[in-house]
């Protein structure tokens, strides 16, 4: 059984701070990991993702995975109160077409 | 670039009745196209998923079925939906191959008395 460890959360966390969303995957043959932001009501959007050990920077977003440990986790610098949604990762194992999603981590930024 | 439509956006419908959301996807051809379901509060459930016109995998047993008739149409359908068919429905799709990240619809609501 392939699944994803999510805090659900929420995470507060003030304007202008770092937030760190943090995602542990069982299996091993995981080789692609998405990020998704969720807004209340509204489908997921693609924010990140990352097929290789290390960080993956996008503006303030900032992916780090680490195969080994078997986790990974997504960095939001200067976080703005319009970055509070629920954030989901997913991983595919290597050749599947099928991803798996952890529940997610609602984010609160409060002003 | 690529879009994905889904509609309708909201739906009220009583139990028993008959059910189809339809997804339409522009701009790419020979999408992996899939359904989810989100119930309140829940993570998604993945539904269906094609790799191509008339083929179809299910991954939960249940009173749904799915069908793409064309490369970039895929609809989801039911003949008697019950209570606990409730729930957020998505379509995504991604290019046609593995280890794709998936692009969401927009989501159908949908509500059974």
């Amino acid at each position: 059984q392939k699944e994803v460890e999510q805090n659900s959360g929420p995470l507060s966390v003030p304007e202008g701070a770092i937030a760190s969303l943090n995602c542990t995957y069982s299996d091993r043959g995981s080789q692609s990991f998405f990020w998704y932001r969720q807004y209340s009501g509204k489908s997921p959007e693609l924010i990140m993702f990352i097929y290789s050990n290390g960080d993956k920077e996008d503006g303030r977003f900032t992916a780090q995975l680490n195969k080994a440990s078997q986790y990974v986790s997504l960095l939001i610098r200067d976080s703005q109160p319009s970055d509070s949604a629920t954030y989901l990762c997913a991983f595919q194992s290597g050749g599947s077409y099928i991803p798996t999603f952890g529940r997610g981590t609602s984010l609160i930024v409060h002003p | 670039s690529q879009t994905i439509h889904q509609w309708p956006a909201t739906l009220v419908q009583p139990v028993g009745s008959p059910l189809s959301l339809e997804c339409t996807v522009e701009g790419t051809s020979n999408p992996n196209l899939y359904w989810y379901r989100q119930a309140a509060g829940r993570g998604l459930q993945l539904l269906f998923y094609s790799v191509g016109i008339g083929q179809i995998s299910s991954e939960v047993p249940q009173n749904l079925s799915a069908s793409r008739p064309q490369d970039r149409q895929f609809i989801l359908s039911s003949k008697k939906l019950l209570l606990s068919d409730s729930g957020f429905y998505l379509c995504a799709w991604t290019k046609g191959a593995r280890d794709q990240p998936q692009h969401f619809g927009d989501g159908t609501r949908l509500s059974i008395l």
